[in-house]
């Protein structure tokens, strides 16, 4: 089985920096894409961007490209996740999620998250 | 893009079943056999309980089942049990190397 880990609870101002992160362990976890969600408000999921940690190959939702920068170290099997102007509207939940099937990511579904990381951007 | 649609609420008495619909076009849902389900409950990560439109994850339970016609998916849940109260996505993938997600649907269990 896989597990993934998350970085703890953000408090930031609108214009600071932040970069949260997600470490995978277990089973072949090194062969595994590792993705980004969105959860505002306690509702509806948003698909970010995926990193393949091996060769940091990355893709990106075109809704927030150019609004984050997702990278990752195969090292240590740690995808990141990162803004450098947070704005209000980037408070929220923020889930990192792997897909059932290793080396693949489009067409797949996530069958395993972490435990998500919550973004407050308040002034 | 926008997101898949799904209606706002079900509800359902323990013991009946119910369906969860989720709309899309001909490039997500219409295109792909990748429609995913997953539960939700408050203040927890997502759960998949079906993938590849109709498939149950290990330990899942029988009584989720997933199907799809055209451009809509179905998520049905049978012999409702209180536990089942959750919020539930679907998702597709978009002929645009995108994902997209339902806007959720709560299930009240009465």
């Amino acid at each position: 089985d896989v597990q993934l880990v998350q970085s703890g609870a953000e408090v930031k101002k609108p214009g600071e920096s932040l970069r949260i992160s997600c470490q995978g362990s277990g089973n072949s976890i090194s062969n595994y894409w590792i993705a980004w969600v969105r959860q505002k408000s306690g509702r509806g999921l948003e698909w970010m961007g995926i990193v393949y940690p091996g060769d940091s190959d990355t893709r990106y939702n075109p809704s927030f490209q150019g609004q984050i920068t997702i990278s990752a170290d195969k090292s240590i099997n740690t995808a990141y996740l990162q803004w450098n102007n947070l704005k209000a509207s980037d408070t929220a939940i923020y889930y990192c999620a792997t897909p059932r099937t290793q080396l693949l990511w489009f067409g797949e579904a996530f069958g395993y998250w972490g435990q998500g990381t919550v973004v407050t951007v308040s002034s | 893009q926008s997101a898949l649609a799904q209606p706002a609420s079900v509800s359902g008495s323990p013991g009946q079943s119910i369906t969860i619909s989720c709309t899309g076009t001909s490039n997500d849902i219409g295109r792909y056999e990748t429609v995913a389900w997953y539960q939700q409950h408050p203040d927890k990560a997502p759960k998949l309980i079906i993938y590849d439109v109709r498939y149950r994850p290990s330990g899942v339970s029988h009584r989720f089942s997933g199907s799809k016609s055209d451009n809509t998916a179905s998520l049905t849940i049978s012999g409702l049990q209180p536990e089942d109260e959750a919020d539930y996505f679907c998702a597709s993938y978009v002929r645009s190397n995108n994902l997209l997600f339902g806007g959720g649907t709560k299930l009240i269990v009465l």
